[in-house]
């Protein structure tokens, strides 16, 4: 059975640095074909895709959000790390990482984490 | 980057009702396409993926067809639990877009 759980703060300042782990199980990142993405959700707004990770370590970021991000992965512990720097109230939002297999679209998501960006 | 236009935004139906939405792409996708659907407070589940094989477990009320520019998703017979927002997604390239969204609300 896979599953995904975010983690990270839950309220972060103007201009800091966000960093959102993902831990999963049921599956590894180090076969073939596998990825584990991010998207968010501002409240009451459309998905947005920022970043994903494959197997190979293949990176793929969104164009107008890949000056700020990073996405890195540990496949000993099973996670997914993503960092976004010079957070603004408008990266409020509800952060999710999801399952891609074959590196296509996200069978399995997990539950989320809301970001609230606040001074 | 592949933009979608998905209509509508929003779509009042009755229970038993047959619902279709929208999803147009700014150039063709062959069939890279999936289907989300979301409801309130909840992470998005896949419906439907390549346009129109169902997810395992996702009721055969719910379809997908289309390929190139112009997909539908169809639900069959709407159910009670079917009211929420549904989501297309390309996955032909990078950036791997969404579309804006359509709620489906009890009419």
């Amino acid at each position: 059975q896979i599953t995904l759980k975010e983690s990270g703060p839950t309220l972060v300042k103007p201009t800091q640095t966000l960093t959102l782990t993902c831990t999963f199980s049921g599956f590894s990142l180090s076969t073939s074909g596998v990825g584990v993405g991010w998207i968010r959700q501002p409240p009451g707004k459309a998905l947005e895709w920022l970043a994903l990770i494959y197997w190979d370590d293949d990176k793929r970021y969104s164009p107008s959000l890949k000056s700020r991000l990073t996405i890195t992965k540990d496949t000993s512990k099973n996670q997914v790390v993503l960092t976004m720097t010079n957070m603004d109230p408008v990266d409020t939002a509800t952060y999710y990482c999801a399952h891609s297999y074959p590196g296509s679209y996200f069978d399995l998501w997990g539950r989320g984490t809301l970001v609230t960006v606040s001074s | 980057v592949i933009w979608m236009t998905q209509s509508p935004s929003l779509l009042s139906a009755s229970t038993g009702d047959r619902v279709t939405i929208s999803c147009r792409m700014s150039q063709g996708i062959s069939s890279y396409l999936a289907w989300y659907q979301q409801k309130p407070g909840k992470a998005p589940e896949l419906l439907i993926y390549a346009a129109s094989t169902l997810q395992s477990g996702v009721p055969s009320r719910f379809s997908g067809s289309g390929s190139g520019t112009d997909f539908t998703l169809t639900i069959s017979c709407l159910q009670s639990e079917d009211f929420a927002t549904y989501y297309c997604q390309q996955y032909y390239s990078f950036p791997w877009t969404f579309g804006q969204g359509t709620k489906v609300e009890i009419k």
